[in-house]
Parts: structure tokens; C-alpha cells; sequence
């Protein structure tokens, strides 16, 4: 089954200065990959999905920009980071045989700007 | 997108079963009902999903109305180790999980 690694875990950042989340996924290839946020007591929005290297899609304009790299790799990035871009960061994929149909998560990445 | 409506919160006690109710009246012939859960400060775990017949599985049952406008999503015995927010989904089933758009869910209290 794949597993989905994302870091940092944490991250406080100044508003102004960028940003860079990495996310990489194992036990799988080609898959879909995708970015959510989830800002404090609000649900989850997708912000960005692939669906192979070079492949964005942005589901929402915003401060952020997304760049899959390789395969198995999906970077959440941003030039100058805002207030409101503070929130949990989840990177997810397609779960593969018994998992078809389900969608994994990593453990995702809290940013805090200040 | 067909849209889902949750009650905000629902309230159990350790060791009784609950269910957890979604409405979606604008569901499509094509859409599957998914629901997730997240615990706190983790990503969103799925729990179950199904088209028309009820599923079972090792940590939930999903109960589908007959006009599929609804769906009940049933825990056998909580534990406090299920309270979280649980989220019901509708989305194609396209054999590799589509993109997900996830609602605010309902906050599931388990006391003892």
C-alpha cells in the first residue's frame, strides 16, 4: 500500500517570505496527487491536483502555486506568503488494490504566518 | 457538484452505537457516497463508501435510503477513540479516487 510523506510538520513563517511544503509518495507510480488546506475550524479545500509530472490544475486562485517535479513528488510553494495562507497542509493520492477507490492522506503540515 | 448537508455536531455515549445522518437529494445516478473521518490534527481516514446497497465493513455500516437521497453512517459502539469529524462525500466512482470536495462534516463527541 502507498504511504504519503509530507514536511515539514510544522512551520512558522513571517508574512512576506516563502514558502515550500514537499510531499512524496511511495508504494505506488503515476498516481493522482493532490493539495488541500484546512484553515482553523473550517473544512477542507482542494487547493491544487496533478495528474502527472508537469500536470497542474489550480482549483482556486490564490497566493500558491504547485509543481510535480517527478513521479512521486508534488511541492506546495508560494513567493510571499500572506496571513490568510495560515492552515493545515494535506497532500493525498488514489489508494492502489484493496485500497482502489479510497483517497490516502499524509499527515500534513501546519503553517503559521506572522 | 451534488451537495451533502451533515448536522454540525451529534453527541454519544462510549459503548452505543451511533448514527450519523447526510442528506443529498441532488445525488446523480453516477455518484458514489463516501463518507471519512478526521481525527484531531490528522489528515481525513476513509471509513466507508457505497452506490445503492448497504456496506458493511470493520469500522462502520452505511446505511442508503432507497431513493438514495440520503445515507446514515452507522458506528456499532463508540469509542472515544471515534470522536472526530466525519465527512460524507459524493463523488463518480472512476476506479482511482477522484478529487474529493470534503463539507464541514459533523463533530462526533463520545463521552464516557
Amino acid at each position: 500500500s502507498q504511504t504519503i510523506h509530507q514536511w515539514p510538520a510544522t512551520l512558522v513563517q513571517p508574512v512576506g517570505s516563502p514558502l515550500s511544503l514537499e510531499c512524496t509518495v511511495e508504494g505506488t507510480s503515476n498516481p493522482n496527487l493532490y493539495w488541500y488546506r484546512q484553515a482553523a475550524g473550517r473544512g477542507l479545500q482542494l487547493l491544487f491536483y496533478s495528474v502527472g509530472i508537469g500536470q497542474i490544475s489550480s482549483e482556486v486562485p490564490q497566493n500558491l502555486s504547485a509543481s510535480r517535479p517527478q513521479d512521486r513528488q508534488f511541492i506546495l510553494s508560494s513567493k510571499k506568503l500572506l496571513l490568510s495562507d495560515s492552515g493545515f497542509y494535506l497532500c493525498a493520492c488514489p489508494g492502489t488494490g484493496t485500497g482502489v477507490g479510497e483517497l490516502f492522506f499524509g499527515e500534513g503540515s501546519r503553517l503559521t504566518v506572522l | 457538484d451534488a451537495k451533502t448537508t451533515q448536522p454540525n455536531s451529534m453527541e454519544s455515549n462510549e459503548e452505543e452505537p451511533v448514527h450519523l445522518p447526510c442528506n443529498h437529494s441532488t445525488i446523480s445516478g453516477t455518484d458514489y457516497i463516501h463518507w471519512y473521518r478526521q481525527l484531531p490534527s490528522q489528515g481525513p481516514e476513509y471509513v466507508i463508501h457505497g452506490l445503492t446497497s448497504n456496506v458493511n465493513n470493520r469500522m462502520a455500516s452505511l446505511a442508503i435510503a432507497e431513493d438514495r437521497k440520503s445515507s446514515t453512517l452507522i458506528l456499532h459502539r463508540a469509542t472515544l477513540r471515534d470522536a472526530a469529524v466525519y465527512y460524507c462525500i459524493l463523488s463518480p466512482h472512476t476506479g482511482t479516487a477522484s478529487k474529493l470536495t470534503f463539507g464541514t462534516g459533523t463533530r462526533l463527541q463520545v463521552t464516557l
